[in-house]
């Protein structure tokens, strides 16, 4: 069974960093591309990155909302997906999803979520 | 960017209903198209994909049809476990969007 779990979330002052963490289990990570999707509070859904798979030499695509403030990166043989958070604003509070692309390119698998509060 | 339109925004609906959302992506998008399912304090779980396509044990009261710019999510014989804000979402292009949600009470 798929399994997502999110951790390293928090409250963060304006301007600070934040690492998220993203543990796999239950099916081959090395095979799958993983993204990071965010929710603020009583909102709809946000894209904010995707790592590839190796094959595809671990490349990296962000939303233009957080390019050059986040950086996300996975370690395979950790089975584990990151999201390192820079130059937070107050517009980043969130809750942020991990999730599973399939191969055929849509998101099949999500975590629980991970609150991120941006806040002074 | 492709835009990805999304109407009613809610919808009243009762029990043993059958309700229609649909989507409308601002390019032709071929089919890439999921539909996911939000319910209250919930992750979202996915529901379609390629458009029309059942994720695995999602029941066939769910379906989803449509190409290019135009989508629809059908729900029949709609019950209380159903009552949740439905998402669509593109994938044929970065960045990925979503429909803004349509919350069904």
């Amino acid at each position: 069974e798929v399994h997502l779990v999110e951790s390293g979330g928090g409250l963060v002052q304006p301007g600070g960093s934040l690492r998220l963490s993203c543990a796999a289990s239950g099916f081959t990570f090395s095979d799958h591309y993983m993204d990071w999707v965010r929710q603020a509070p009583g909102k709809g859904l946000e894209w904010v990155a995707r790592a590839r798979n190796k094959a595809n030499s671990h490349s990296t695509e962000y939303a233009a909302s957080v390019r050059g403030r986040f950086t996300i990166s996975r370690d395979d043989s950790m089975n584990s997906l990151y999201l390192q958070m820079n130059s937070l604003k107050t517009e980043d509070t969130a809750l942020y999803y991990c999730v599973r692309v399939s191969r055929q390119c849509d998101f099949d698998y999500w975590g629980q979520g991970i609150l991120v509060t941006v806040s002074s | 960017d492709i835009q990805v339109t999304q109407s009613p925004s809610s919808l009243s609906a009762s029990v043993g209903d059958r309700i229609t959302i649909t989507c409308r992506a601002s390019q032709d998008i071929s089919n890439s198209l999921a539909w996911l399912q939000q319910k209250p304090g919930k992750a979202p779980k996915s529901l379609i994909y390629a458009a029309s396509r059942l994720q695995s044990g999602v029941p066939s009261k769910f379906s989803g049809s449509g190409s290019g710019t135009e989508f629809t999510l059908m729900i029949t014989n709609l019950q209380p476990e159903d009552y949740a804000t439905y998402y669509c979402q593109q994938y044929k292009d970065y960045p990925l969007t979503f429909g803004g949600g349509t919350k069904v009470e």
